[in-house]
Protein backbone atom coordinates (compact mmCIF):
# COMPACT_ATOMS: atom_id res chain seq x y z
CA UNK A 1 0.00 0.00 0.00
CA UNK A 2 1.80 3.06 -1.52
CA UNK A 3 1.93 5.83 0.86
CA UNK A 4 1.32 9.76 0.59
CA UNK A 5 3.09 10.64 -3.13
CA UNK A 6 3.49 14.32 -3.74
CA UNK A 7 5.36 15.80 -6.60
CA UNK A 8 7.35 17.50 -7.51
CA UNK A 9 8.99 17.20 -4.41
CA UNK A 10 11.35 20.18 -5.05
CA UNK A 11 10.10 23.24 -7.04
CA UNK A 12 11.45 26.48 -8.35
CA UNK A 13 9.59 29.30 -9.53
CA UNK A 14 10.53 32.65 -9.98
CA UNK A 15 8.57 35.61 -8.61
CA UNK A 16 5.16 35.80 -10.42
CA UNK A 17 5.40 32.46 -11.54
CA UNK A 18 2.31 30.19 -10.27
CA UNK A 19 3.35 26.95 -8.42
CA UNK A 20 1.01 23.89 -8.46
CA UNK A 21 1.78 21.40 -5.93
CA UNK A 22 0.26 17.94 -6.01
CA UNK A 23 -0.86 15.23 -3.56
CA UNK A 24 -2.05 11.69 -3.88
CA UNK A 25 -3.02 10.61 -1.13
CA UNK A 26 -3.15 7.03 0.51
CA UNK A 27 -5.25 4.23 -1.35
CA UNK A 28 -8.66 4.45 0.29
CA UNK A 29 -8.54 8.04 1.68
CA UNK A 30 -10.88 10.59 0.81
CA UNK A 31 -9.68 13.34 3.07
CA UNK A 32 -6.29 15.76 2.48
CA UNK A 33 -4.80 18.27 4.57
CA UNK A 34 -2.16 20.82 3.53
CA UNK A 35 0.45 22.08 5.94
CA UNK A 36 3.20 24.91 5.11
CA UNK A 37 6.10 24.91 7.23
CA UNK A 38 8.78 27.85 7.12
CA UNK A 39 11.51 27.85 7.65
CA UNK A 40 12.63 27.26 11.57
CA UNK A 41 8.86 26.76 12.07
CA UNK A 42 6.30 24.03 13.05
CA UNK A 43 3.36 23.09 10.51
CA UNK A 44 0.67 25.65 10.14
CA UNK A 45 -2.51 24.18 8.31
CA UNK A 46 -3.87 26.14 5.31
CA UNK A 47 -6.99 23.89 4.34
CA UNK A 48 -8.77 20.62 4.47
CA UNK A 49 -10.64 19.15 1.71
CA UNK A 50 -12.79 16.27 1.36
CA UNK A 51 -13.29 14.86 -2.47
CA UNK A 52 -14.96 17.57 -4.47
CA UNK A 53 -15.56 20.22 -1.46
CA UNK A 54 -13.77 22.20 0.64
CA UNK A 55 -14.39 21.56 4.29
CA UNK A 56 -12.20 24.02 5.91
CA UNK A 57 -9.71 26.80 4.68
CA UNK A 58 -8.93 28.92 7.51
CA UNK A 59 -5.93 28.69 7.12
CA UNK A 60 -5.35 29.84 3.51
CA UNK A 61 -4.09 33.42 2.47
CA UNK A 62 -6.80 35.17 1.73
CA UNK A 63 -5.04 35.70 -1.88
CA UNK A 64 -3.20 34.07 -4.70
CA UNK A 65 -3.78 30.46 -3.03
CA UNK A 66 -6.68 27.80 -3.84
CA UNK A 67 -6.89 24.30 -3.42
CA UNK A 68 -8.96 21.45 -5.24
CA UNK A 69 -9.27 17.74 -4.43
CA UNK A 70 -11.15 16.62 -7.62
CA UNK A 71 -13.39 14.00 -7.85
CA UNK A 72 -10.51 11.73 -9.97
CA UNK A 73 -7.29 12.78 -9.44
CA UNK A 74 -4.79 14.21 -6.94
CA UNK A 75 -5.57 17.54 -4.70
CA UNK A 76 -4.10 20.36 -6.52
CA UNK A 77 -2.46 23.33 -4.36
CA UNK A 78 -2.32 26.50 -6.12
CA UNK A 79 0.08 29.25 -5.68
CA UNK A 80 -0.30 32.70 -8.34
CA UNK A 81 1.87 34.89 -8.46
CA UNK A 82 5.04 33.57 -6.07
CA UNK A 83 6.62 35.85 -4.29
CA UNK A 84 9.60 35.39 -2.35
CA UNK A 85 7.67 34.59 1.32
CA UNK A 86 5.90 31.49 0.00
CA UNK A 87 9.42 29.54 -0.09
CA UNK A 88 8.76 26.67 2.44
CA UNK A 89 7.92 23.09 2.74
CA UNK A 90 4.58 22.11 2.09
CA UNK A 91 3.37 18.84 2.95
CA UNK A 92 0.07 17.11 2.71
CA UNK A 93 -1.63 14.72 4.65
CA UNK A 94 -4.16 12.07 3.84
CA UNK A 95 -6.89 10.73 6.20
CA UNK A 96 -9.66 8.09 5.80
CA UNK A 97 -11.78 10.16 7.73
CA UNK A 98 -12.16 8.08 10.76
CA UNK A 99 -9.98 7.78 13.69
CA UNK A 100 -9.45 11.58 14.58
CA UNK A 101 -6.86 13.24 14.13
CA UNK A 102 -4.01 10.81 14.54
CA UNK A 103 -5.25 9.18 10.76
CA UNK A 104 -3.23 11.96 9.03
CA UNK A 105 -0.37 10.13 7.25
CA UNK A 106 1.85 12.92 5.97
CA UNK A 107 3.57 12.55 2.54
CA UNK A 108 7.53 13.73 2.14
CA UNK A 109 6.66 17.37 1.12
CA UNK A 110 7.34 20.00 -1.54
CA UNK A 111 10.18 22.21 -1.07
CA UNK A 112 8.91 25.51 -2.73
CA UNK A 113 11.43 28.26 -3.43
CA UNK A 114 11.02 31.34 -4.88
CA UNK A 115 13.77 33.62 -7.13
CA UNK B 1 0.81 34.29 21.51
CA UNK B 2 1.51 31.19 19.78
CA UNK B 3 -1.38 28.30 21.08
CA UNK B 4 1.62 25.79 21.18
CA UNK B 5 4.82 26.64 22.03
CA UNK B 6 7.82 24.31 22.49
CA UNK B 7 11.09 25.11 23.03
CA UNK B 8 12.95 24.52 19.79
CA UNK B 9 16.52 23.27 20.92
CA UNK B 10 19.13 21.92 19.83
CA UNK B 11 19.05 19.84 22.17
CA UNK B 12 21.96 17.46 22.33
CA UNK B 13 22.39 14.28 24.69
CA UNK B 14 24.92 11.56 24.87
CA UNK B 15 23.81 8.30 24.17
CA UNK B 16 21.68 6.02 26.26
CA UNK B 17 20.89 9.22 28.19
CA UNK B 18 16.84 10.16 29.02
CA UNK B 19 15.38 12.51 27.00
CA UNK B 20 12.48 15.36 27.69
CA UNK B 21 11.02 17.17 25.19
CA UNK B 22 8.22 19.61 26.44
CA UNK B 23 5.09 21.93 25.02
CA UNK B 24 2.99 24.23 26.34
CA UNK B 25 -0.77 25.60 24.94
CA UNK B 26 -2.97 28.32 25.93
CA UNK B 27 -6.45 26.59 24.10
CA UNK B 28 -8.14 24.91 27.00
CA UNK B 29 -9.93 22.86 23.90
CA UNK B 30 -7.60 21.04 23.16
CA UNK B 31 -8.43 17.00 23.36
CA UNK B 32 -5.68 15.30 21.20
CA UNK B 33 -2.27 15.60 21.69
CA UNK B 34 0.40 14.13 19.63
CA UNK B 35 4.33 13.68 19.06
CA UNK B 36 5.24 13.20 15.38
CA UNK B 37 9.53 13.14 14.46
CA UNK B 38 11.11 14.50 11.42
CA UNK B 39 13.62 13.72 10.07
CA UNK B 40 15.86 15.98 7.91
CA UNK B 41 13.95 16.36 4.89
CA UNK B 42 11.22 14.22 5.83
CA UNK B 43 7.68 14.66 6.10
CA UNK B 44 6.40 14.02 9.64
CA UNK B 45 5.71 10.21 11.09
CA UNK B 46 3.55 10.40 14.17
CA UNK B 47 5.27 8.41 17.71
CA UNK B 48 2.62 8.86 19.68
CA UNK B 49 -0.80 10.20 20.45
CA UNK B 50 -3.01 10.65 23.85
CA UNK B 51 -6.58 11.58 24.34
CA UNK B 52 -7.39 13.54 27.02
CA UNK B 53 -5.05 13.53 30.12
CA UNK B 54 -2.90 10.71 31.18
CA UNK B 55 0.55 8.84 30.67
CA UNK B 56 1.14 6.53 27.40
CA UNK B 57 4.08 4.33 27.14
CA UNK B 58 5.25 2.38 23.98
CA UNK B 59 8.17 1.01 24.01
CA UNK B 60 11.44 3.58 24.80
CA UNK B 61 8.31 6.50 24.46
CA UNK B 62 6.41 7.38 27.56
CA UNK B 63 3.91 10.49 26.86
CA UNK B 64 2.54 12.46 29.27
CA UNK B 65 -0.74 15.07 29.62
CA UNK B 66 -1.24 17.56 32.50
CA UNK B 67 -4.23 19.42 31.21
CA UNK B 68 -4.47 21.53 34.17
CA UNK B 69 -1.63 22.58 33.29
CA UNK B 70 -1.70 23.08 29.69
CA UNK B 71 1.69 20.73 29.58
CA UNK B 72 2.78 17.81 27.56
CA UNK B 73 6.16 16.06 27.60
CA UNK B 74 7.48 13.42 25.93
CA UNK B 75 10.19 11.35 27.16
CA UNK B 76 12.80 8.86 25.67
CA UNK B 77 14.60 6.44 27.56
CA UNK B 78 17.79 4.83 26.17
CA UNK B 79 18.44 6.97 23.50
CA UNK B 80 20.15 6.28 20.14
CA UNK B 81 21.91 8.45 17.85
CA UNK B 82 18.79 6.99 15.63
CA UNK B 83 16.59 9.15 17.44
CA UNK B 84 18.72 12.02 16.14
CA UNK B 85 15.53 14.27 14.25
CA UNK B 86 12.82 17.26 14.99
CA UNK B 87 10.29 16.49 17.11
CA UNK B 88 7.49 18.48 16.95
CA UNK B 89 4.08 18.50 19.46
CA UNK B 90 0.64 18.87 18.11
CA UNK B 91 -2.32 19.03 18.94
CA UNK B 92 -6.23 19.41 17.83
CA UNK B 93 -9.97 19.87 19.26
CA UNK B 94 -12.13 17.38 19.30
CA UNK B 95 -14.50 17.20 16.36
CA UNK B 96 -13.20 20.84 15.10
CA UNK B 97 -12.50 19.21 11.42
CA UNK B 98 -9.40 17.81 13.19
CA UNK B 99 -6.87 19.88 12.43
CA UNK B 100 -3.83 19.84 13.95
CA UNK B 101 -1.80 23.00 15.31
CA UNK B 102 1.99 22.25 15.88
CA UNK B 103 4.65 23.55 17.65
CA UNK B 104 7.82 24.48 16.20
CA UNK B 105 9.74 21.58 17.22
CA UNK B 106 13.03 20.48 18.94
CA UNK B 107 15.75 19.74 17.08
CA UNK B 108 17.32 16.50 19.22
CA UNK B 109 20.95 15.29 18.71
CA UNK B 110 21.78 12.26 20.31
CA UNK B 111 25.80 11.53 19.67
CA UNK B 112 27.65 8.04 20.59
Amino acid sequence: NAGVMQNPRHLVRRRGQEARLRCSPMKGHSHVYWYRQLPEEGLKFMVYLQKENIIDESGMPKERFSAEFPKEGPSILRIQQVVRGDSAAYFCASSPGTGGPKEQYFGPGTRLTVT
Amino acid sequence: QKEVEQDPGPLSVPEGAIVSLNCTYSNSAFQYFMWYRQYSRKGPELLMYTYSSGNKEDGRFTAQVDKSSKYISLFIRDSQPSDSATYLCAMSVLGNTDKLIFGTGTRLQVFP
